[in-house]
């Protein structure tokens, strides 16, 4: 069975300061994606990447880096110098490649606020 | 703006009616997937729709239903509403494999509904 845990509920941080949000993840198949969503306030889910199992490869992205580690199942998301713009909640999500359909299962999400 | 529409963005309804959302896109996304997201949770995956055909279907009763137009918007009606359905109801849009967990979604901001 597929799961996915955020075990971080909220964190604050000061402004300019690093943070980082933990994801760990448990599935069968061998071939699977994670994904990363944003969710302002105004609900819409917002991508910010994508991994598949076979790419370990770590990923920056301007402030954002990603840090995928299949031998702890982890699948981490620091931001540099946090911004206010920053605040939001922040989901991990698992999908197999077999799974039939475009079915996205997500973490219970970890909310971040920047404190200015 | 992600190009994907949901209406109407918040409505209450009562145990026991019935209630439609709809969500449309801009672009000829072919794949529709709805997400249902409890207060302080992560979204839950209902059902995805391809070729105006339900392809697969999350833990959800029958109650839950859907549709998918030739213009790739759609429709996702509830029966029988109970307390437990008030929630984020969010529109994801696919466009590629419908079958793959490879795809990225497009999510709207969701209706909110509640039930008393």
């Amino acid at each position: 069975a597929q799961k996915v845990t955020q075990a971080q509920t909220e964190i604050s941080v000061v402004e300019k300061e690093d943070v980082t949000l933990d994801c760990v993840y448990e599935t069968r198949d061998t071939t699977y994606y994670l994904f990363w969503y944003k969710q302002p306030p105004s609900g819409e889910l917002v991508f910010l990447i994508r991994r598949n199992s076979f790419d370990e490869q770590n990923e920056i992205s301007g402030r954002y880096s990603w840090n995928f580690q299949k031998s702890t199942s982890s699948f981490n998301f620091t931001i540099t110098a946090s911004q206010v713009v920053d605040s939001a909640v922040y989901f991990c999500a698992l999908s197999e490649a077999m799974a039939g359909a475009n079915n996205l299962f997500f973490g219970t999400g970890t909310r971040l606020t920047v404190i200015p | 703006e992600t190009g994907v529409t949901q209406s109407p963005t918040h409505l209450i309804k009562t145990r026991g009616q019935q209630v439609t959302l709809r969500c449309s896109s801009q672009s000829g996304h072919n794949t529709v997937s709805w997400y249902q997201q409890a207060l302080g949770q992560g979204p839950q995956f209902i059902f995805q729709y391809y070729r105006e055909e339900e392809n697969g279907r999350g833990n959800f009763p029958p109650r839950f239903s859907g549709l998918q137009f030739p213009n790739y918007s759609s429709e996702l009606n509830v029966n029988a509403l109970e307390l437990d359905d008030s929630a984020l109801y969010l529109c994801a849009m696919g466009l590629g494999a419908f079958d793959s967990g490879a795809n990225v979604l497009t999510f709207g901001a969701g209706s909110r509904l509640t039930v008393l």
